[in-house]
């Protein structure tokens, strides 16, 4: 079975910090993918990024910035010089190569940045 | 539009009462999901369309709900006999196959089971 940690259920933040999201993740299988999602307040989720079990290269997308680490079975997530839009809830998800495309979600971080 | 269609956006059905859920998914898009998110449990999987073949229905929380797909495209959620515990949001997503690519998300229905 699959599962997927987010630890921090509410981070608050001024404008322009930096703020790392965690994800652990627990999986037998050695070919899986992690994935992030934003939701932000309309409630449809967004996907942001998709990163295979057999890439551990980082990856920068504007501010944003994603650090997975196998060794630690975590997929972290970086906003560089937070924004007020960037206040949504952030879901982490695995899926397995041999269970179809099903999403097993994090419990999801809901992230403030104030002005 | 050429997003994930979900309707009704606002559903609010008497205790006992059958209620039906659609989706529309991005036309091409062979894989369809339905997820569940409610405030104790998070976002839950509940059942899976791959093309023709038979759903994986393993995550349906009991046999009051069940799910069909109609020439490959747009699907019915159906839950029987609500129960209040059945409110949540309910979430569809496609994608273009089933080899882990990106899912595509609806906006859901909100279902208020009073």
């Amino acid at each position: 079975a699959q599962k997927v940690t987010q630890a921090q259920t509410e981070i608050s933040v001024v404008e322009k910090e930096d703020v790392t999201l965690d994800c652990v993740y627990e999986t037998r299988d050695t070919t899986y993918y992690l994935f992030w999602y934003k939701q932000p307040p309309s409630g449809e989720l967004v996907f942001l990024i998709r990163r295979n079990s057999f890439d551990e290269q980082n990856e920068i997308s504007g501010r944003y910035s994603w650090n997975f680490q196998k060794s630690t079975s975590s997929f972290n997530f970086t906003i560089t010089a937070s924004q007020v839009v960037d206040s949504a809830v952030y879901f982490c998800a695995l899926s397995v190569v041999n269970a179809g495309n099903m999403l097993t979600f994090g419990g999801g971080t809901r992230l403030m940045v104030k002005p | 539009g050429a997003g994930v269609s979900q309707s009704p956006s606002n559903k609010v059905t008497e205790k006992g009462k059958d209620v039906e859920l659609r989706c529309d998914p991005i036309s091409g898009h062979t894989a369809l999901y339905w997820y569940r998110q409610s405030l104790g449990q998070g976002l839950e999987f509940l059942i899976y369309f791959q093309g023709n073949s038979a759903p994986d229905k393993s995550g349906l929380p009991s046999d009051r709900f069940s799910a069909e797909r109609t020439g490959g495209s747009v699907s019915t959620l159906t839950i029987q006999r609500t129960q209040q515990e059945d409110s949540a949001v309910y979430l569809c997503a496609s994608s273009p196959d089933s080899w882990n690519t990106e899912a595509f998300f609806g906006q859901g229905t909100r279902l208020t089971v009073v």
